[in-house]
């Protein structure tokens, strides 16, 4: 069935430093990718999204890019603040299954930015 | 400003009890959708629905109930049957569950807490 992994946090960085948060998927469709975030006790936000192969999702300096042949989504950011302190999550919608439309989500990944 | 309320944002219950929480959304999306959260597992799945009258299961329907007798709201039920009903509850809804419009907005969640 469809899923999604993440790497495992929790992640610490100092600001102002480079961030990846690994992302890849299981889907038998053709799937949608959506990374969120949350900050504490806060419903999630949509970040990013990318509906097709080599899209670029990006928004607030975050970057990602829908690479079909590594089933991947890798969540980046050249110098992170500490206001990023959150946490990001991968999501895939695929609209193929039986399941239409609906999301998996990742277990998340916590970020913690020290100044 | 449209967006998605949950109310309240703690709720305490005896155990035995069974509970509803709130959501109601004002951005005329068709689609609505519970989630759960709990520390370290990510968001599962609980109930959506496509349309108004319509409600399918989603992967932890067990000891929940839903209705959706209008668009704009989708009351979870939290029954006694549910073993492990403390948690942190997600609300969320997109334009419907078609490619491109399927990105999930969520409310602030409730947090509840059965003793």
């Amino acid at each position: 069935g469809d899923s999604v992994t993440q790497m495992e946090g929790p992640v610490t960085l100092s600001e102002e430093a480079f961030l990846t948060i690994n992302c890849t998927y299981t889907a038998t469709g053709y799937p949608s990718l959506f990374w969120y975030v949350q900050y504490p006790g806060e419903g999630l936000q949509l970040l990013l999204k990318a509906t097709k192969a080599d899209d670029k999702g990006s928004n607030k300096g975050f970057e990602a890019t829908y690479r079909k042949e590594t089933t991947s989504f890798h969540l980046e950011k050249g110098s992170v603040q500490v206001s990023d302190s959150a946490v990001y999550f991968c999501a895939l919608s695929d609209l193929r299954g039986s399941t239409l439309g609906r999301l998996y989500f990742g277990r998340g990944t916590q970020l913690t930015v020290w100044p | 400003d449209g967006g998605i309320t949950q109310s309240p944002k703690y709720l305490f219950r005896k155990e035995g009890q069974n509970v509803t929480l709130s959501c109601e959304q004002n951005l005329n999306h068709d689609a609505m959708y519970w989630y759960r959260q709990d520390p370290g597992q990510g968001l599962r799945l609980i109930y959506y629905s496509q349309i108004v009258n319509d409600f399918q299961k989603g992967d932890i329907a067990e000891g929940y109930s839903v209705s959706r007798e209008k668009k704009e709201s989708f009351p979870l039920t939290v029954t006694s049957a549910q073993k492990n009903p403390t948690a942190f509850y997600l609300c969320a809804s997109s334009i419907d569950m078609d490619r491109g419009r399927d990105e999930q907005y969520f409310g602030p969640g409730t947090r509840l807490t059965v003793t």
